[in-house]
């Protein structure tokens, strides 16, 4: 959905490094949310935002952080990648009264 | 907390032949159940939602699936494959409270010419 976009697309880097993922959305939801893909096992959630000054832990938080600098957009902070941190990750939105979100295209993160 | 079980990780189909993915759910109250679509190196698209107003909801391409509380299924079905149905297919169950969604594995769906 291009009302959802995420940068980079693709991200290659190495063990210990610092990496950002952004998102960035114009279809003025409130919600925002960070989930992994990995092969076989679904999305799996790792931080959400209900607001701009309320984030909350998903169910694999450990080793991210996030930051929501505006009602618009949501960072996904890796502090030091791992290799099993290989993964496509989505970033999500929703508004508040309806629990369907939509997606952005992904970004390929690839930890050596 | 709620769950979903994808009941097939892959599929393949005839193209013009129907198509079956299974889903069943585990959910203490009357869940919101979704199916989404992931095409090769594309995000997830919204294919259709079930909200109790129905219990056959019809989505878009085609899609529909049926929900069936007795049975705690939401099956996705298809009436005639197209070569263009195939990619990731997710079932997904949402909190009844906090909106959070929980997925299924994923079935994959290839179609045969």
């Amino acid at each position: 959905d291009a009302d959802v976009t995420q940068t980079p697309r693709n991200r290659i880097t190495k063990t210990g490094k610092r990496i950002m993922l952004e998102c960035s959305q114009t279809k003025g939801h409130d919600r925002m949310y960070w989930y992994r893909q990995d092969p076989g096992l679904g999305l799996r959630l790792i931080y959400y935002s209900f607001d701009v000054k309320d984030i909350n832990k998903g169910e694999i938080s450990d080793g991210y952080s996030v930051s929501r600098q505006a009602q618009a957009k949501f960072s996904l902070s890796l502090e030091s990648a791992i290799p099993n941190q290989t993964a496509l990750y989505f970033c999500a939105t929703s508004q508040g009264s309806t629990d369907t979100q939509y997606f952005g295209p992904g970004t390929r993160l690839t930890v050596l | 907390a709620q769950s979903v079980t994808q009941l097939d990780s892959h599929v393949s189909v005839s193209e013009g032949t129907p198509v079956l993915l299974r889903c069943n759910y585990s959910s203490s109250y009357s869940p919101s159940l979704f199916w989404y679509v992931q095409h090769p190196n594309k995000g997830l698209q919204l294919l259709l939602k079930y909200t109790s107003a129905a219990t056959l909801v019809k989505g878009i391409n085609g899609f529909e699936a049926e929900f069936k509380k007795s049975e705690t299924s939401f099956h996705l079905t298809k009436p005639s494959a197209h070569m263009s149905d195939a990619a990731e297919y997710f079932c997904v169950v949402s909190g009844t409270f906090d909106y959070k969604l929980s997925f299924g594995a994923g079935t994959t769906v290839t179609v045969r010419a």
